[in-house]
């Protein structure tokens, strides 16, 4: 089992739809969760981060974490053309220092309009 | 304030070459990290330092990949001798202390 898994898609959604994105972890005693949004040929970006049980809103996006499930998801709202792009769930498992991250494989996203 | 710089952008040698890849973190942060992002493995961690001190180099493929970091400002990724199965896309990212990780703009590999 991979420590951090996301369905790779594409995931496919009408422009103005919410575009949802998923993400599991192994590490029961995993602390922090990030989602980095990636553009063919350009760097990761951090766009979200979670820490705590429950919803995080910022904008048009959604950070969801439950941790009796070792879940996290991204939601998208009003989902635009210029948010294709690759999004990347990264975790801080437990016991680990120095902020090293695990990435999961990545989801492709498609918004077309 | 100036983002993690890498350099060169690009890079294209031939097999058996040295490569050195260069990074310059973010002022002020602790930690750097190198990563190697391919099509097939996605992004995988190289190494990490923290204080400029290697803390986990699990991830280096080889003895041919070494990494060094002399001061809190620069760090190189050295490859010797390159072989094509290096090229890939590789990233230093930089964070500090319970904040998340900045990643730099990449340098794009080709072993030829």
């Amino acid at each position: 089992q991979k420590e951090v898994e996301q369905n790779s898609g594409p995931l496919s959604v009408p422009e103005g739809a919410i575009a949802s994105l998923n993400c599991t972890y192994s590490d029961r005693g995993s602390q922090s969760f990030f989602w980095y949004r990636q553009y063919s040929g350009k760097s990761p970006e951090l766009i979200m981060f979670i820490y705590s049980n429950g919803d995080k809103e910022d904008g048009r996006f959604t950070a969801q974490l439950n941790k009796a499930s070792q879940y996290v998801s991204l939601l998208i709202r009003d989902s635009q053309p210029s948010d294709s792009a690759t999004y990347l769930c990264a975790v801080i498992p437990g016991g680990t220092s120095y902020g090293k991250l695990t990435f999961g494989q990545g989801t492709i996203l498609t918004v077309h309009p | 304030d100036a983002g993690v710089i890498q350099s060169p952008r690009h890079e294209v040698t031939e097999m058996g070459q040295e490569v050195t890849l260069r990074c310059k973190p973010i002022s002020g942060h602790n930690s750097l990290f190198w990563y190697r992002q391919t099509m097939m493995r996605g992004l995988e961690l190289l190494i990490y330092f923290n204080n400029n001190v290697p803390i986990d180099d699990s991830g280096m493929p080889e003895d041919r990949f070494s990494a060094k970091m002399p001061n809190a400002s620069f760090s190189t990724l050295k490859i010797q001798p390159s072989e094509p199965r290096d090229s890939a896309v590789y990233f230093c990212a930089s964070s500090t202390r319970g904040q998340p990780q900045h990643f730099g703009d990449g340098t794009r590999l080709s072993i030829l």
